[in-house]
Protein backbone atom coordinates (compact mmCIF):
# COMPACT_ATOMS: atom_id res chain seq x y z
CA UNK A 1 0.00 0.00 0.00
CA UNK A 2 1.64 3.17 -1.51
CA UNK A 3 1.49 6.08 1.27
CA UNK A 4 2.35 8.61 -1.55
CA UNK A 5 -0.69 10.09 -3.57
CA UNK A 6 -0.56 10.18 -7.51
CA UNK A 7 -2.85 10.86 -10.31
CA UNK A 8 -3.60 7.55 -12.23
CA UNK A 9 -2.87 9.64 -15.58
CA UNK A 10 -2.37 12.50 -17.03
CA UNK A 11 -1.94 13.30 -21.06
CA UNK A 12 -1.22 16.50 -23.33
CA UNK A 13 -0.54 17.24 -26.73
CA UNK A 14 3.28 17.50 -28.05
CA UNK A 15 5.13 20.27 -27.26
CA UNK A 16 2.72 20.70 -23.64
CA UNK A 17 3.39 21.22 -20.26
CA UNK A 18 2.28 18.79 -17.64
CA UNK A 19 2.56 17.93 -14.50
CA UNK A 20 2.50 15.29 -12.39
CA UNK A 21 1.73 15.92 -8.00
CA UNK A 22 2.82 13.49 -5.53
CA UNK A 23 1.31 14.11 -1.79
CA UNK A 24 2.30 12.64 1.29
CA UNK A 25 2.24 13.56 4.75
CA UNK A 26 3.88 14.19 7.40
CA UNK A 27 5.87 11.17 8.45
CA UNK A 28 7.61 11.16 5.26
CA UNK A 29 7.49 14.42 2.41
CA UNK A 30 6.24 16.78 5.44
CA UNK A 31 8.88 15.64 7.68
CA UNK A 32 11.44 16.93 5.68
CA UNK A 33 12.63 14.23 3.08
CA UNK A 34 13.41 14.64 -0.15
CA UNK A 35 11.39 13.61 -3.29
CA UNK A 36 12.91 11.57 -6.08
CA UNK A 37 11.27 10.57 -9.26
CA UNK A 38 11.53 7.70 -11.73
CA UNK A 39 10.35 7.01 -15.72
CA UNK A 40 9.82 3.80 -16.40
CA UNK A 41 9.07 3.19 -20.29
CA UNK A 42 6.62 0.48 -21.44
CA UNK A 43 8.52 -2.88 -20.57
CA UNK A 44 11.71 -1.60 -19.26
CA UNK A 45 13.20 -1.20 -15.64
CA UNK A 46 12.82 2.05 -14.02
CA UNK A 47 15.05 4.99 -14.31
CA UNK A 48 16.18 7.67 -11.89
CA UNK A 49 14.97 10.69 -12.95
CA UNK A 50 14.72 13.50 -10.85
CA UNK A 51 16.92 13.42 -7.01
CA UNK A 52 16.65 15.44 -4.23
CA UNK A 53 13.42 17.46 -5.23
CA UNK A 54 14.91 19.17 -7.79
CA UNK A 55 18.27 17.75 -9.38
CA UNK A 56 18.52 16.14 -12.88
CA UNK A 57 21.02 12.97 -12.80
CA UNK A 58 23.52 13.62 -16.29
CA UNK A 59 21.61 12.61 -19.08
CA UNK A 60 18.10 13.59 -18.09
CA UNK A 61 17.16 16.48 -20.54
CA UNK A 62 16.27 19.78 -19.08
CA UNK A 63 12.78 19.30 -20.04
CA UNK A 64 11.66 17.52 -16.63
CA UNK A 65 11.84 19.48 -13.98
CA UNK A 66 10.96 19.35 -10.06
CA UNK A 67 10.00 20.92 -7.06
CA UNK A 68 8.51 19.99 -3.43
CA UNK A 69 6.21 22.10 -1.02
CA UNK A 70 5.44 21.10 2.66
CA UNK A 71 3.59 17.66 2.50
CA UNK A 72 3.72 17.73 -1.64
CA UNK A 73 5.87 17.47 -4.75
CA UNK A 74 5.33 17.88 -8.18
CA UNK A 75 7.09 16.88 -11.47
CA UNK A 76 6.92 19.19 -14.69
CA UNK A 77 7.53 17.76 -18.34
CA UNK A 78 7.64 20.88 -20.49
CA UNK A 79 7.93 20.51 -24.25
CA UNK A 80 6.14 17.02 -23.83
CA UNK A 81 7.63 14.31 -26.66
CA UNK A 82 6.25 11.06 -27.76
CA UNK A 83 9.32 9.58 -26.33
CA UNK A 84 7.70 11.13 -22.63
CA UNK A 85 4.79 8.28 -22.63
CA UNK A 86 5.88 6.47 -20.00
CA UNK A 87 4.90 5.75 -16.09
CA UNK A 88 6.13 8.16 -13.15
CA UNK A 89 7.14 7.28 -9.77
CA UNK A 90 7.29 9.73 -7.12
CA UNK A 91 9.49 8.23 -4.02
CA UNK A 92 10.69 9.61 -0.27
CA UNK A 93 11.68 7.80 2.74
CA UNK A 94 8.86 7.85 5.67
CA UNK A 95 9.75 7.87 9.45
CA UNK A 96 7.76 4.79 9.64
CA UNK A 97 7.83 2.63 6.47
CA UNK A 98 11.58 3.76 5.08
CA UNK A 99 11.57 3.65 1.50
CA UNK A 100 7.91 4.60 0.07
CA UNK A 101 6.88 4.89 -3.39
CA UNK A 102 4.27 6.53 -4.98
CA UNK A 103 1.19 5.43 -6.54
CA UNK A 104 2.42 6.03 -10.05
CA UNK A 105 1.32 8.21 -12.93
CA UNK A 106 0.85 6.99 -16.86
CA UNK A 107 1.66 9.83 -19.20
CA UNK A 108 -0.16 9.59 -22.39
CA UNK A 109 1.37 11.94 -25.83
CA UNK A 110 -1.99 12.83 -27.28
CA UNK B 1 29.84 1.94 -16.82
CA UNK B 2 27.51 1.08 -13.68
CA UNK B 3 25.71 -2.47 -14.19
CA UNK B 4 23.29 -4.62 -11.79
CA UNK B 5 22.51 -7.93 -13.41
CA UNK B 6 19.95 -10.26 -11.24
CA UNK B 7 19.63 -13.76 -11.69
CA UNK B 8 17.50 -16.80 -10.14
CA UNK B 9 14.34 -15.77 -10.84
CA UNK B 10 11.67 -18.13 -11.91
CA UNK B 11 8.47 -20.53 -10.85
CA UNK B 12 8.12 -21.81 -7.31
CA UNK B 13 5.64 -23.04 -5.67
CA UNK B 14 3.84 -21.53 -2.28
CA UNK B 15 5.79 -22.12 0.73
CA UNK B 16 9.04 -23.08 -1.05
CA UNK B 17 12.10 -20.47 -1.18
CA UNK B 18 13.98 -18.92 -4.06
CA UNK B 19 17.31 -16.98 -3.84
CA UNK B 20 17.98 -14.36 -5.90
CA UNK B 21 21.49 -12.86 -7.22
CA UNK B 22 22.53 -9.59 -8.19
CA UNK B 23 26.05 -9.08 -10.00
CA UNK B 24 27.47 -5.29 -9.76
CA UNK B 25 30.00 -3.97 -12.12
CA UNK B 26 31.52 -0.57 -13.14
CA UNK B 27 31.98 0.78 -9.13
CA UNK B 28 32.83 -0.11 -6.19
CA UNK B 29 30.47 -2.13 -4.58
CA UNK B 30 31.52 -2.58 -0.79
CA UNK B 31 31.23 1.25 -0.95
CA UNK B 32 27.49 1.30 -1.87
CA UNK B 33 24.16 0.02 0.23
CA UNK B 34 21.90 -2.18 -1.96
CA UNK B 35 18.23 -2.35 -2.29
CA UNK B 36 15.89 -4.42 -3.81
CA UNK B 37 12.48 -3.28 -5.42
CA UNK B 38 9.38 -5.53 -6.58
CA UNK B 39 6.59 -4.60 -8.87
CA UNK B 40 3.84 -6.80 -9.36
CA UNK B 41 2.11 -7.82 -12.74
CA UNK B 42 0.52 -4.27 -13.85
CA UNK B 43 1.17 -2.78 -10.28
CA UNK B 44 3.21 -0.33 -8.84
CA UNK B 45 6.48 -0.54 -7.40
CA UNK B 46 7.63 -1.76 -4.11
CA UNK B 47 10.22 -1.75 -2.21
CA UNK B 48 11.23 -4.86 -0.19
CA UNK B 49 14.26 -4.15 1.41
CA UNK B 50 17.79 -2.82 1.65
CA UNK B 51 21.90 -3.70 3.10
CA UNK B 52 24.17 -0.95 4.34
CA UNK B 53 27.24 -1.56 3.52
CA UNK B 54 29.99 -2.58 5.53
CA UNK B 55 31.18 0.97 6.52
CA UNK B 56 27.70 1.55 8.28
CA UNK B 57 27.58 -2.21 9.69
CA UNK B 58 25.91 -4.01 7.14
CA UNK B 59 22.76 -3.94 8.47
CA UNK B 60 19.68 -4.58 6.81
CA UNK B 61 15.64 -3.13 6.92
CA UNK B 62 12.87 -4.67 5.33
CA UNK B 63 9.30 -3.81 4.18
CA UNK B 64 6.73 -4.90 6.66
CA UNK B 65 5.03 -7.64 3.91
CA UNK B 66 8.22 -9.31 3.70
CA UNK B 67 10.05 -8.81 6.99
CA UNK B 68 11.03 -12.60 8.92
CA UNK B 69 10.48 -14.11 5.28
CA UNK B 70 13.08 -12.49 3.32
CA UNK B 71 16.90 -11.82 4.09
CA UNK B 72 19.38 -9.50 2.30
CA UNK B 73 22.54 -10.39 2.37
CA UNK B 74 26.10 -9.29 0.05
CA UNK B 75 29.45 -10.33 -0.42
CA UNK B 76 31.89 -7.46 -1.83
CA UNK B 77 34.46 -10.10 -2.73
CA UNK B 78 32.54 -10.88 -5.63
CA UNK B 79 30.13 -7.94 -5.78
CA UNK B 80 27.27 -10.07 -5.54
CA UNK B 81 23.78 -8.78 -3.22
CA UNK B 82 21.71 -11.85 -1.94
CA UNK B 83 17.79 -11.79 -1.52
CA UNK B 84 17.22 -15.07 0.19
CA UNK B 85 12.81 -15.57 -0.36
CA UNK B 86 11.81 -18.26 2.60
CA UNK B 87 7.93 -19.26 3.02
CA UNK B 88 7.00 -17.70 -0.15
CA UNK B 89 3.36 -16.72 -1.09
CA UNK B 90 1.50 -15.72 -3.91
CA UNK B 91 1.14 -12.40 -3.69
CA UNK B 92 5.13 -12.32 -4.07
CA UNK B 93 4.70 -12.99 -7.25
CA UNK B 94 6.62 -10.28 -9.40
CA UNK B 95 9.63 -8.70 -11.17
CA UNK B 96 12.35 -8.59 -8.76
CA UNK B 97 14.81 -5.23 -9.27
CA UNK B 98 18.24 -4.96 -7.83
CA UNK B 99 18.97 -1.10 -7.28
CA UNK B 100 21.76 0.67 -6.12
CA UNK B 101 21.04 2.44 -2.50
CA UNK B 102 22.13 5.93 -2.00
CA UNK B 103 21.24 5.25 2.03
CA UNK B 104 21.72 8.66 3.12
CA UNK B 105 19.82 10.34 0.69
CA UNK B 106 17.06 7.27 0.13
CA UNK B 107 17.29 7.17 -3.41
CA UNK B 108 17.97 4.65 -5.79
CA UNK B 109 20.70 5.80 -8.55
CA UNK B 110 20.96 2.72 -10.59
CA UNK B 111 18.41 -0.34 -11.66
CA UNK B 112 19.11 -3.67 -12.69
CA UNK B 113 16.67 -5.33 -15.97
CA UNK B 114 15.12 -7.00 -13.11
CA UNK B 115 13.88 -11.02 -13.13
CA UNK B 116 10.37 -12.18 -12.50
CA UNK B 117 9.53 -14.38 -9.69
CA UNK B 118 6.27 -16.13 -10.03
CA UNK B 119 4.83 -18.30 -7.00
CA UNK B 120 2.09 -20.93 -8.22
CA UNK B 121 1.08 -24.01 -7.74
Amino acid sequence: QSVLTQPPSVSGAPGQRVTISCTGSSSNIGAGYDVHWYQQLPGTAPKLLIYGNSNRPSGVPDRFSGSKSGTSASLAITGLQAEDEADYYCQSYDSSLRRVFGTGTKVTVL
Amino acid sequence: EVQLVESGGGLVQPGRSLRLSCTASGFTFGDYAMSWVRQAPGKGLEWVGFIRSKAYGGTTEYAASVKGRFTISRDDSKSIAYLQMNSLKTEDTAVYYCTRDQNGDYYFDYWGQGTLVTVSS
